[in-house]
């Protein structure tokens, strides 16, 4: 069954470094997401992407952010200079679109840790 | 705005008995409600999900919940609780934006124990 990955597992950076999270959606999938999961509260929605835009994004999802998917398989979540609250669990998810209500796939997820 | 409210951050059952899990949602326009579950240290899996056909929906593994209109309640269920079971479960809601799905909305989740 064809699933989402994401990479790396588990990334420790230090406060103000860079970062890029990594995730390759289901092959024919066209719309995706990047949630994240601080520790102990719920899952919330960072942003969309179809068609090489993003398509809604939360307050969250400052100029710290952006998203890419720079060939036909990844797509990515940059953050331009981490801080201490940033640190999360990061899920990434697709969805094959096309009028019918589909099911997100989620990865597995990326835990970033921010000292 | 759409928003969730799952009641009970914690439920401890008993191996065999039966299981509920509350979520009430909030939404101006017809929504689209799921049910994830997440295992320890695994991403979201679908468990079922309600998309105005059937107000009672099946799901994996045995669950099932049902879409109250007048409750604005999605409340997931499974009459005999396995081991195996054990996981966080999550509620979520969505709207369908001229065909393209939108973001989902969770609540913030439900711990579920299974004692043997």
């Amino acid at each position: 069954e064809p699933e989402v990955t994401q990479t790396p597992s588990h990334q420790v950076t230090q406060m103000g470094q860079e970062v890029i999270l990594r995730c390759v959606p289901i092959s024919n999938h066209l719309y995706f997401y990047w949630y994240r999961q601080i520790l102990g509260q719920k899952v919330e929605f960072l942003v969309s992407f179809y068609n090489n835009e993003i398509s809604e994004k939360s307050e969250i999802f400052d100029d710290q952010f952006s998203v890419e998917r720079p060939d036909g398989s990844n797509f990515t979540l940059k953050i331009r200079s981490t801080k201490l609250e940033d640190s999360a669990m990061y899920f990434c998810a697709s969805i094959r679109g096309g009028g019918a209500v589909g099911t997100q796939y989620f990865g597995p997820g990326t835990r970033l840790l921010v000292l | 705005a759409q928003s969730v409210t799952q009641l009970g951050s914690h439920v401890s059952v008993s191996e065999g008995a039966l299981v509920l899990l509350r979520c009430n949602y909030s939404s101006s326009v017809p929504p689209y409600l799921f049910w994830y579950v997440q295992y320890p240290n695994q991403g979201l899996q679908l468990l079922l999900k309600y998309t105005s056909a059937a107000t009672l929906v099946k799901g994996i593994n045995g669950f099932e919940a049902e879409f109250k209109k007048s409750e604005t309640s999605f409340h997931l269920t499974k009459p005999s609780a396995h081991m195996s079971d054990a996981a966080e479960y999550f509620c979520a809601v969505s709207v369908n934006y001229g065909g393209s799905q939108g973001n989902l909305i969770f609540g913030k989740g439900t711990k579920l124990s299974v004692k043997p």
